[in-house]
């Protein structure tokens, strides 16, 4: 059974930063694309990044480039978002999912909150 | 990056039809920007109905369907149901990753 259970978020500061991670379980991330998309509450889905199959090229929104980073990591089978510089703007409930560039996108996590402010 | 258009919102009744689309200030959508279609129900995680403009997933309900439409995107609900009301997102990938809708409300009334 396929399962992604997020963990890191949080209370950040203005500038601070955090790690997001998605432990996958029922596949190999590394293996397959994967993706992080971010939620305002009352909001739209907006992509945030995404990363080929074993480690392969990585995309950013225009919003994030430069700040976050995302990557996977093969023997914990784990997806993570390093957030940067992190922005009020940047608050969201942070999804991640299976699938991503060259891999279609399937299952989602639950959801990582994610507060930016002073 | 571009910009990706939906219908705001849009009604059905049920056991109605309802198509949603899904254009892109670049150009006419086709399947290389492999179309993805979610659901997403208050308080849930989204669920995704279609991948690559017109394939399914086991749970995808038969009466959704996706297509390529007059240079769109298309989600088709046939047979609409209360349970579909929801908020409706696509997707679409570009040279420099991904772009979403910014999704249409579905109220079946």
């Amino acid at each position: 059974e396929v399962q992604l259970l997020g963990s890191g978020g949080g209370l950040a500061q203005p500038g601070g930063s955090l790690r997001l991670s998605c432990a996958a379980s029922g596949f190999t991330c590394s293996t397959q694309g994967m993706t992080w998309v971010r939620q305002t509450p009352g909001k739209g889905l907006e992509w945030v990044s995404g990363i080929r199959a074993s480690g392969g090229n990585t995309y950013y929104a225009d919003s994030v480039k430069g700040r976050f980073t995302i990557s996977t990591d093969k023997s914990k089978n784990t997806l993570y978002l390093l957030l940067n510089n992190l922005r009020a703007e940047d608050t969201a409930l942070y999804y991640c999912t299976k699938g991503g560039p060259g891999s279609p996108i399937d299952y989602w996590g639950q959801g990582i909150p994610v507060t930016v402010s002073s | 990056q571009a910009v990706v258009t939906q219908e705001p919102s849009l009604t059905v009744s049920p056991g109605g039809t309802v198509t949603l689309t899904c254009g892109s200030s670049t150009g006419p959508v086709t399947s290389g920007h492999y179309p993805h279609w979610f659901q997403q129900k208050p308080g849930q995680a989204p669920r995704t109905l279609i991948y690559d403009t017109t394939n399914t997933y086991s749970w995808t309900p038969a009466r959704f369907s996706g297509s390529l439409l007059g240079g769109k995107a298309a989600l088709t609900l046939s047979g609409a149901q209360v349970e579909d009301e929801a908020d409706y997102y696509c997707l679409l990938y570009n040279s420099g990753g991904a772009v979403f809708g910014g999704g249409t409300k579905l109220t079946v009334l």
